[in-house]
């Protein structure tokens, strides 16, 4: 079975600091993670991906996460929040079998206050 | 490159009312397929999966169908809509296997009224 938990259905930051949204995974296969944006009336952009080769992700827009085995986190980070970071962000699991099982997160909304 | 269309972005539908969102995929082959309900503050969750023509998954009750009578064709369809069924739909592709990439398309918004 496989689960992703993210710990925060809202964050709020002043444009120009750092954004923490975070992420814990379950999984009983060696997982693939991913982070999507979501911006309002739209699909969901790919933003990042780990698929077990560096634990250390580099997306687009300045987005990164570190995948830490030991803590079962994919905490998605930015070191400085633009105005049109705004939107949702929902951190997904992927693990192996039949049809690729993916499991998507509640999504956290993160609001930029100029 | 690989695209994804989904049609139509926005549509109001009266109860009782069929239903028919379209959704294709260009530049591969044999992908898997999905259908994605997202309501309204709430996240997303899996209605149906192919891997193949013809070879449709539900993971939830409902009153919703899906077919996939071509490679890279997928379509929700529903015989009587319910108040319930309003929602913004996402059709997705990704390659087959495990751990790769979901790609998304711009999603459609059904209110039933």
């Amino acid at each position: 079975a496989q689960s992703v938990t993210q710990l925060d259905s809202h964050v709020s930051v002043s444009e120009g600091t750092p954004v923490l949204l975070r992420c814990n995974y379950s999984s009983s296969y060696s997982p693939s993670l991913f982070w999507y944006v979501q911006h309002p009336n739209k699909g969901l952009q790919l933003l990042l991906k780990y698929t077990s080769a560096a634990t250390l992700v580099k997306g687009i827009n300045g987005f990164e996460a570190e995948f830490k085995k030991s803590e079962t986190s994919f905490h998605l980070t930015k070191p400085s929040a633009h105005m049109s970071d705004a939107a949702e962000y929902f951190c997904v699991v992927s693990g192996s079998g039949g049809y690729q099982k993916v499991t998507f997160g509640t999504g956290t909304k993160l609001q930029v206050i100029p | 490159s690989q695209t994804i269309h989904q049609w139509p972005a926005t549509l109001v539908q009266p109860v009782g009312s069929p239903l028919s969102l379209e959704c294709t995929v260009e530049g591969t082959s044999n992908p898997n397929l999905y259908w994605y309900r997202q309501a309204a503050g709430r996240g997303l969750q899996l209605l149906f999966y192919s891997v193949g023509i013809g070879q449709i998954s539900s993971e939830v009750p409902q009153n919703l169908s899906a077919s996939r009578p071509q490679d890279r064709q997928f379509i929700l369809s529903s015989k009587k809509l319910l108040l319930s069924d309003s929602g913004f739909y996402l059709c997705a592709w990704s390659q087959g296997g495990s751990g790769n990439t979901i790609y998304f398309g711009e999603g459609s918004w059904l209110t039933v009224v």
